[in-house]
């Protein structure tokens, strides 16, 4: 079984600075990893994944995320936010072996201020 | 070319009646996945069904909860019974096959009164 952390549940920043959003995962088999965004009463849509290859990923909207084994890790950063990057985001994990059958964690909702 | 249709958008339902809830999927894909969103959580996978089958039903409450998918039509979710305990954003992916990603409708928001 796999489950995902993500340790904030809200993260206030103002515009134009960095954000992180930390995602952390535990699991059995080997996973690959995604960030879905979710805006205000919206579906998901996705920002960026890992599937194998480069452990740094980029992905729509200025956003990269960094997959780290050892830590088990997939943490999201934008090195400048804007007020539209405010939303709830997702980090997912999905196992490689079969299914497309996600494990969601409880998500961040990032609050840019003015 | 249209993605993932959730209808409707908003339901609301008194205590004890029956919620449907559909969803169609992309054009080409013939995998479908329900996923159950609490309020302040994250999403909870549900059933996953492909035409006419339940391949895997594992986070499906035991009672009231059904879903199908058959081959003409779109997939339903049913909930028969309501509770307020089902109030939820309810949100339908679906996927050409099973390692190929799956893209997310807009949801349908129940509310139980």
């Amino acid at each position: 079984a796999q489950s995902v952390t993500q340790l904030d549940s809200q993260v206030p920043v103002f515009e134009e600075a960095p954000v992180e959003l930390r995602c952390n995962y535990s699991s059995s088999v080997s996973v690959y990893l995604f960030w879905y965004v979710q805006y205000p009463n919206q579906g998901l849509q996705l920002l960026l994944k890992y599937l194998s290859g480069s452990t740094l990923v980029k992905g729509i909207n200025g956003f990269e995320a960094e997959f780290n084994k050892s830590q088990t890790s997939f943490h999201l950063r934008k090195p400048s936010v804007h007020i539209s990057d405010t939303a709830e985001y997702f980090c997912a994990v999905l196992p490689g072996n079969a299914g497309n059958m996600l494990t969601f964690g409880g998500g961040t909702r990032l609050m840019v201020k003015p | 070319n249209a993605g993932v249709m959730q209808n409707p958008r908003h339901l609301v339902r008194r205590r004890g009646q029956e919620a449907r809830l559909r969803c169609s999927p992309m054009k080409g894909h013939s995998h479908v996945y329900w996923y159950r969103q609490l309020p302040e959580e994250g999403l909870k996978f549900m059933v996953y069904l492909q035409k006419e089958n339940i391949i895997d039903e594992s986070g499906m409450p035991k009672e009231r909860f059904s879903a199908e998918f058959p081959k003409e039509g779109p997939s339903i979710l049913r909930i028969q019974q309501v509770v307020r305990g089902d109030s939820a954003a309810y949100f339908c992916a679906s996927s050409r096959d099973s390692y190929t990603e799956a893209f997310f409708g807009q949801g349908t928001r129940l509310t139980v009164v």
